[in-house]
């Protein structure tokens, strides 16, 4: 267990929907990050939040939002889904002492139908 | 545009046989270089990293090799274990940016 949660594991929806996938960081980190995983284009960095705020943005497509609450959890919510963003979605944390080791979570894994 | 470049995508060798996994990169504003390993149904760990100012890091079976004026860098893994099947990444971080660009993963398959 990495300590960072993910949920849910999966996730089968369709085209057209909006879901919610979850992550809670590890005890102590302020920064979470979103990386979207496909077969084709590995891990793409999607958004970072520290301690609330927004810190970077990747490739993110508008229809993607995030946000991190106060308790530090954060929430990735994608809507109008279309077939091909199916995919692994990771959340990982990382502290203020070590900004660069970042800790992920064991994935959602969305199908969209 | 893809920031770091990894190969192959794919290696098998034979248990005890040395498998090497090269990345290769542009940005030289890039001050941290870690690899990632990932089992099936898990998320990346953090296996091991380097810093420019160091050609050579090793830690257990694991060892970067790292030539800045290349702009290249792979690991290389000792006397492999099946159980070091996993996919592998490369990734790298740059100054003052809030994230880890990472390459496309290199499966590794350990044949006992």
């Amino acid at each position: 267990d990495s300590g960072v949660t993910q949920t849910p594991k999966h996730l089968i929806t369709a085209t057209g929907q909006r879901v919610t996938l979850r992550c809670s960081p590890r005890s102590g980190d302020l920064s979470v990050y979103w990386y979207q995983q496909s077969l084709d284009q590995g891990l793409q960095f999607l958004i970072q939040y520290y301690n609330g705020e927004e810190r970077a943005k990747g490739n993110i497509l508008e229809r993607f939002s995030a946000q991190q609450f106060p308790d530090l959890h954060s929430e990735l919510n994608l809507s109008s889904l279309e077939l091909g963003d199916s995919a692994l979605y990771f959340c990982a944390s990382s502290s203020s002492a070590d900004l660069y080791g970042y800790t992920f979570g064991s994935g959602t894994r969305l199908t969209v139908v | 545009q893809q920031q770091v470049k990894q190969s192959p995508q794919s290696l098998i060798v034979q248990k005890g046989g040395i498998p090497i996994i090269n990345c290769a990169y542009e940005n030289t504003a890039f001050d941290y270089f870690p690899w990632y390993q990932q089992f099936p149904g898990k998320g990346p760990a953090l296996l091991i990293a380097i810093r420019p100012d160091v050609s050579e890091k090793k830690e257990g079976r694991f060892t970067i090799s790292f030539n800045k004026s290349a702009k290249q860098f792979s690991l290389h893994i000792m006397d492999s274990q099946p159980g070091d099947s996993a996919t592998y990444f490369c990734a790298a971080h740059q100054t003052g940016a809030n994230n880890l660009f990472f390459g496309t993963g290199t499966r590794l398959t350990v044949i006992p």
